[in-house]
């Protein structure tokens, strides 16, 4: 069925340093991969998309990749800062019916120590 | 631009009581989602809208849950009777049509069912 996988559960690292998120998806049909992040509180914000016309995006100080065949797509955040801690969400649309619905991973709680 | 409303943001209820979370897309926008997030599920979609026609139920637990969208600015979620596994964040989402790819969520509401 569809799954999206994500990994870590966990992440923490020091200011400065970079972090990786890693996700898997089932559905090799999806072809718009989103990413967000939630604040204690606070409902998810789209933060990257990526479409899979394309291999890599970048906005600053994130990044995100998308190897189609391997069905993987990963978040990339250099020099992170303590405002970077959140929980972030990979998700891959699958197409059903008169539309898409976005199928999410189980989330990545970041900590970025100062 | 007002983002998504939801209400009420906190909603404490007794076992077998009847509850109402509600939700005001932003403007203009055609799709409608609500997802329910808890610690051991995730983010889970319930039901969505196009045009305020449900278009996909499958998330929906069981027939204690409905949803209803009378017009394009507002949407229902009710929970009758409720018990205390219904107790999670709800979250409502839009995205301005069908195939359009962002999905702008509101701040949520926490439910807890006694």
């Amino acid at each position: 069925g569809e799954n999206v996988e994500q990994h870590p559960s966990t992440l923490s690292v020091q200011e400065g340093d970079s972090a990786v998120i890693k996700c898997t998806y089932s559905d090799s049909a999806s072809n718009y991969f989103p990413w967000y992040k939630q604040e204690l509180g606070k409902g998810p914000q789209l933060i990257i998309d990526i479409r899979s016309n394309v291999g890599e995006k970048k906005d600053q100080r994130i990044a995100v990749t998308l190897n189609k065949t391997a069905k993987h797509f990963s978040l990339h955040i250099t020099e992170t800062q303590p405002e970077d801690s959140a929980v972030y969400f990979c998700a891959a649309r699958v197409w059903r019916n008169q539309g898409g619905k976005l199928i999410f991973g189980q989330g990545t709680e970041l900590s970025v120590k100062p | 631009d007002a983002g998504v409303i939801q209400s009420p943001r906190h909603e404490v209820t007794e076992m077998g009581q009847e509850v109402t979370l509600r939700c005001k897309p932003i403007s203009g926008h055609n799709s409608l989602f609500w997802y329910r997030q808890t610690m051991m599920r995730g983010l889970e979609l319930l039901i969505y809208f196009n045009n305020n026609v449900p278009i996909d139920d499958s998330g929906m637990p069981e027939d204690r849950f409905s949803a209803k969208m009378p017009n394009a600015s507002f949407s229902t979620l009710k929970i009758q009777p409720s018990e205390p596994r219904d107790s999670a964040v709800y979250f409502c989402a839009s995205s301005l049509a069908a195939g359009t790819d962002t999905q702008y969520f509101g701040p949520g509401t926490r439910l807890t069912v006694l």
